[in-house]
């Protein structure tokens, strides 16, 4: 089974500060993806990369950058940390395109004071 | 553009009832159609996919059909358990994209 692993279950930072969220998937998935999920909202896609240090915006990536090094880690990086970034954050990756289902991780719940 | 669009939830049904959670979907082309679901505390899992008009999906006792004609592909099960109470999401995707749309999920609660 393929597994996807976000670094951290609950989150807490202040207003301001660089927040990194981490995610590594174990089974060579070409694709990562970031999304945030919000009450009412569904799922809003934040950024995807289809290969290394290859990354693409998704519907939302405002505040939001991402990092792909190595083919099996995805990292989010909010480079200074908002109120109304408060969210649960969902890493999923797949293989190849469109057929393929997405597999997430248990995600990330941040909170920003 | 591509969009799905699902019941609004909550919906409630005692153990043993019959389940169906509708959706439907508007795509150019002939998109994958997935359900996923999502205990508390958990990231998404794949329930089940279908992949061309026809098809039937199923998985754990949950079943749908791709319905072309109708643009749908509603969720059942005949007996829920309390283990099923989630929340579920349609979604699709599009040959030779990356995009996958999702609708807003429902969520279901089954009383004992």
């Amino acid at each position: 089974d393929v597994k996807v692993t976000q670094s951290s279950r609950y989150l807490v930072k202040r207003t301001g500060e660089k927040v990194f969220l981490e995610c590594v998937q174990d089974m060579d998935h070409e694709n990562m993806f970031w999304y945030r999920q919000d009450p009412g909202l569904g799922l809003r896609l934040i950024y995807f990369s289809y290969d290394v240090k290859m990354k693409e915006k998704g519907d939302i990536p405002e505040g939001y950058s991402v990092s792909r090094e190595k083919k099996e880690r995805f990292s989010l990086i909010l480079e200074s940390a908002s109120t109304n970034q408060t969210s649960m954050y969902l890493c999923a990756s797949s293989l190849g395109q469109g057929n393929s289902p997405l597999h997430f991780g248990n995600g990330t719940r941040l909170t920003v004071t | 553009g591509n969009s799905v669009t699902q019941m609004e939830g909550p919906v409630t049904l005692s153990e043993e009832a019959f389940l169906t959670i509708n959706c439907t979907y508007t795509a150019t082309g002939y998109p994958s159609l997935f359900w996923y679901v999502q205990y508390p505390g958990e990231g998404l899992q794949l329930l089940l996919k279908a992949t061309k008009a026809d098809d039937k999906g199923s998985n754990k006792g949950f079943e749908a059909t791709y319905r072309k004609e109708t643009t749908s592909f509603h969720l059942e099960k005949g007996s829920v358990q309390v283990s099923d109470s989630a929340v579920y999401f349609c979604a699709l995707s599009t040959s030779g994209t990356y995009k996958y749309i999702f609708g807003t999920g429902t969520r279901l609660k089954v009383l004992a």
